[in-house]
């Protein structure tokens, strides 16, 4: 299967800071992905669709403002975390899929674990 | 709006055992139905993708059924091992827009435990 490679894996940060999230997919061009939030024991939850030299869709509730994400090239989409509080700390984790297939399969990344403290 | 349940949400069983995960949608306008494997703070693991127009996929000792029309799928697992022990999502890729997109509405999750 496709490859997407999500770095970094884990990150502690002090509140306040900004980090930064990588999502690569490594074997495909994709003009479109995704990002998800997982809170312990629950499901992913969209956040925001990433599109390739355009902006960012959020979903309902996601603060654009404070997840900025940059869709710079065919094989890269990044998510930075401004200013990060406490109740930030959550799994992120991105995915994408093919864009020469109909109906194609969605890959995710390995997650990034974040905790601010 | 899309809605997907996963039903139950734990579950142990012992080790030989064969097990169905149930995960049912609200809205049967989808383009596919994908099943994953979650284990501990780790990523998704993608088992078997279902299209639209499909009623089955099989891999291995896995094998998903769909049926678009009711909202349900179901996930069977055969000869269960401790291994298998991990959380399973389902999620549905709603039908609309750009097919070649990955947007995904996923569920609570099963979480398996098999015992030795």
């Amino acid at each position: 299967g496709a490859v997407v490679s999500q770095h970094p894996s884990r990150v502690i940060c002090k509140s306040g800071t900004s980090v930064k999230i990588e999502c690569r997919s490594l074997d495909f061009q994709a003009t479109t992905m995704f990002w998800y939030r997982q809170f312990p024991k629950q499901s992913l939850m969209l956040m925001a669709t990433s599109n390739e030299g355009s902006k960012a869709t959020y979903e309902q509730g996601v603060e654009k403002d404070k997840f900025l994400i940059n869709h710079a090239s065919l094989t890269l989409s990044t998510l930075t975390v401004t200013s990060a509080h406490p109740e930030d700390s959550s799994f992120y984790i991105c995915s994408a899929s093919r864009q020469d297939r109909q109906h194609t399969e969605a890959f995710f990344g390995q997650g990034t674990r974040l905790t601010v403290v | 709006k899309q809605e997907v349940t996963q039903i139950p949400a734990a579950l142990s069983v012992p080790e030989g055992e064969n097990l169905v995960l149930n995960c049912s949608f609200t809205d049967s306008a989808i383009y596919n139905l994908q099943w994953f494997r979650q284990d501990p703070g780790k990523g998704l693991t993608s088992l078997l993708l279902i299209q639209s127009s499909q009623r089955e996929q099989t891999s291995g000792r896995l094998n998903a059924s769909l049926d678009k029309s009711s909202g349900r799928s179901t996930l069977y697992i055969a000869a269960s091992q401790p291994g298998d022990s991990a959380t399973y999502l389902c999620a549905v890729r709603p039908a609309g827009g750009s097919s070649n997109t990955g947007k995904l509405i996923f569920g609570q999750g099963t979480t398996l435990q098999v015992k030795p």
